[in-house]
């Protein structure tokens, strides 16, 4: 597999519920990322991480929870989440963090709705 | 604050050109990216301008002037396949990128 993937595509869970969001990168990038993308908004960044340590959290509820084993992975940790966290939740890497040129590939998104 | 503007939404005939406009206004300015989304999928990188100019790529052209914190996104010869959301997003002093909401383009035959 090449780029980025993440699984599930698309995740219902309830606000009790505990769930995880998967993504994996085959580009040998450095950094990954999490972003949350909703209808008609721009896109928030939620973490960064470079070289497998967090180099931002931007102010993010501790209902989510990233982990990131190794360069080519990152989970986001989900529990007791509310309704307004449904939104379509994209991983991104790049070569590096910062730097002019940072080229962003994402991948699909993991549809999330919150019961 | 920081702040990006570009159209909602914006409808155009197959075979015509369309021109999505950004306006931004950054603390300091890294460059600046246009991606296309499809519904559904991946955001895609379209292109990067970093000095004033046209920048062109097949069909896609990209356009800045950093002195009126503006860029558009020029697309010719429209194609079904076009129809998609186009995000801007401005790389600011701190290389963090700043994002648009995104322009729904909609190709009508």
């Amino acid at each position: 597999e090449t780029g980025v993937t993440q699984t599930p595509r698309h995740l219902v869970m309830g606000m009790t519920n505990k769930k995880s969001l998967k993504c994996e990168q085959h580009l040998g990038h450095n950094a990954m990322y999490w972003y949350k993308q909703s209808a008609k908004k721009p896109l928030e960044l939620m973490f960064v991480y470079s070289l497998e340590e967090r180099v931002e959290n931007n102010s993010v509820p501790s209902r989510f929870s990233p982990e990131c084993p190794n360069s080519s992975h990152l989970f986001l940790h989900l529990h007791t989440l509310q309704p307004e966290d449904s939104a379509l939740y994209l991983c991104a890497s790049s070569q590096e963090t910062g730097g002019g040129a940072n080229v962003l590939t994402f991948g699909a998104g993991s549809r999330l709705t919150v019961l | 604050g920081q702040n990006i503007d570009q159209p909602t939404e914006m409808t155009a005939t197959e075979g015509a050109i369309v021109q999505i406009n950004c306006t931004y206004q950054t603390s300091g300015f890294n460059g600046l990216f246009w991606y296309q989304q499809h519904a559904g999928e991946a955001p895609t990188f379209l292109s990067y301008n970093v000095l004033d100019g046209l920048e062109e790529k097949g069909r896609f052209s990209s356009f800045l002037s950093r002195s009126k914190g503006y860029s558009y996104l020029l697309l010719k010869e429209l194609q079904m396949k076009d129809s998609a959301s186009y995000l801007c997003a401005v790389m600011d002093s701190n290389y963090q990128l700043i994002w648009g909401a995104g322009t729904k383009l909609i190709i009508k035959p």
